[in-house]
């Protein structure tokens, strides 16, 4: 299976702050990464898809980049809503897999 | 839009079957666009990709599952379900259902459900 490592495990940041995680893969996944937003006893909601791509109704401070093995999730002014876990996972390989997640927390 | 909503026992005993079947509304398990997933979460924990369905019949489930797992889909019912046989306390998790375009090679997961713990335990 390939594994997905996020850093940082969490985040404190405050309202208006840029905040950046990082998904690593152990092996190459072309442009096969997605990245999901979960709140306390919530499913996941996909954000981004295929590295780049916004999922339709997702603010456009969340946004993507990376290839290969190195990925990123930026949010560029982060919002009192957008305290969360964030996750990545790769679609590339069978079976699919998930990063750890990241805990964005208030600062 | 599809929304889905899972079902099924909430407290199963150990060596037993887990059984949940997932509602579909907005939309129809007979489409080919899509495959049918289930996923789970133990407490505290990450994700896992559980396997998948689609209308054809084709089937894909976790190697770490597979001797265990079974899915199918009702379309009569509109709605797909799970099997786990043997479980153990390992298996207890919040289950999702969800749905991901065939076009997205093994993602991307959207919708999903609201999730249904399953706790295993005598």
């Amino acid at each position: 299976d390939i594994q997905m490592t996020q850093s940082p495990s969490s985040v404190s940041a405050s309202v208006g702050d840029r905040v950046t995680i990082t998904c690593r893969a152990s092996q190459g996944i072309s442009n096969w990464l997605g990245w999901y937003q979960q709140k306390p006893g919530k499913a996941p909601k996909l954000l981004i898809y295929a590295v780049y791509s916004l999922q339709s109704g997702v603010p456009s401070r969340f946004s993507g980049s990376g290839s290969g093995t190195d990925f990123t999730l930026t949010i560029s002014s982060l919002q009192p809503e957008d305290f969360a876990t964030y996750y990545c996972q790769q679609a590339d390989s069978f079976p699919p897999t998930f990063g750890q997640g990241t805990k964005v927390e208030i600062k | 839009q599809v929304q889905l909503q899972e079902s099924g026992p909430g407290l199963v005993k150990p060596s037993e079957t887990l059984s949940l079947t997932c509602t579909v509304s907005g939309g129809s398990v007979s489409s080919g666009s899509y495959y049918w997933t289930w996923l789970r979460q133990p407490a505290g924990k990450g994700l896992e990709w559980i396997g998948r369905h689609h209308p054809s019949g084709s089937t894909n489930y976790n190697p770490a599952l597979q001797s265990r797992v079974t899915t199918s889909i009702d379309t009569s019912k509109n709605h797909f379900s799970l099997r786990l046989t043997s479980v153990t306390a390992a298996d207890t998790a919040v289950y999702y259902c969800a749905t991901a375009p065939i076009a997205s090679n093994y993602g991307w997961f959207d919708p999903w459900g609201p999730g249904t713990l399953v706790t295993v335990s005598s």
